[in-house]
């Protein structure tokens, strides 16, 4: 299968800064990213899609001034929580469209725990 | 009503059963079904890939879409320890959005 790789795997912070977290599609171009946010023992949150080059589309209730999204190219998506709070702190999720199809693969996952 | 609906489980089964996970579905443009594998704090994993109505067999496993009565299986052989982990079905149509299931909890006991 495809391969995306997203960094970092866990980041701690302190409350009130920003925390990037890259998506990257490493054997494929993925012209659409999807970013998920996970809570233990529930499934997949979407909280936005991403298209290259174009602003992102986010969900219902998920606040696009603090989760800033960025697909620059075909390549990369990046999820930027901004201010973060301890409410953020959670599991991120990003997966990328195969190009050649409908099916979806998935990073490993970021951890955020804002203290 | 959830578009796509799964049990949540646990679902505990001994080592070398068969493991019949399941979902409906109420969107009938759904055209896509996918089942994901997750193991706990990582990222899901594709399983079986299957496009309108059909069997598709890979290894041990097999995945079924019934269109009809928009049911979607995946059944699991021989099961191993190995195969303990969340189990998500997921739905789409051509460029839409993928709808998961809640996702089904699987352990099997050695």
């Amino acid at each position: 299968g495809a391969v995306v790789s997203q960094h970092p795997s866990r980041v701690i912070c302190k409350s009130g800064t920003s925390v990037k977290i890259e998506c990257r599609s490493l054997d494929f171009q993925a012209t659409t990213m999807f970013w998920y946010r996970q809570f233990p023992k529930q499934s997949l949150m979407l909280m936005a899609t991403s298209n290259e080059g174009s602003k992102a589309t986010y969900e219902q209730g998920v606040e696009k001034d603090k989760f800033l999204i960025n697909h620059a190219s075909l390549t990369l998506s990046t999820l930027t929580v901004t201010s973060a709070h301890p409410e953020d702190s959670s599991f991120y999720i990003c997966s990328a469209r195969w190009d050649r199809g409908e099916k979806l693969f998935f990073g490993s996952g970021t951890q955020l725990s804002v203290l | 009503q959830k578009e796509v609906e799964q049990d949540p489980g646990p679902l505990s089964v001994p080592e070398g059963a068969i493991v019949s996970l399941n979902c409906t579905y109420s969107n009938s443009a759904f055209q896509y079904f996918m089942w994901y594998r997750q193991y706990s704090r990582k990222g899901p994993e594709l399983l079986m890939y299957t496009y309108s109505s059909g069997n598709k067999e890979d290894g041990r496993f097999t995945a079924q879409v019934d269109k009809s009565s928009k049911y979607i299986s995946l059944f699991i052989r021989d099961s191993q320890p190995s195969d303990s982990a969340t189990y998500l079905c997921a739905s789409s149509n051509q460029g839409g959005k993928l709808i998961f299931g809640q996702g089904t909890e699987l352990s099997v006991k050695p």
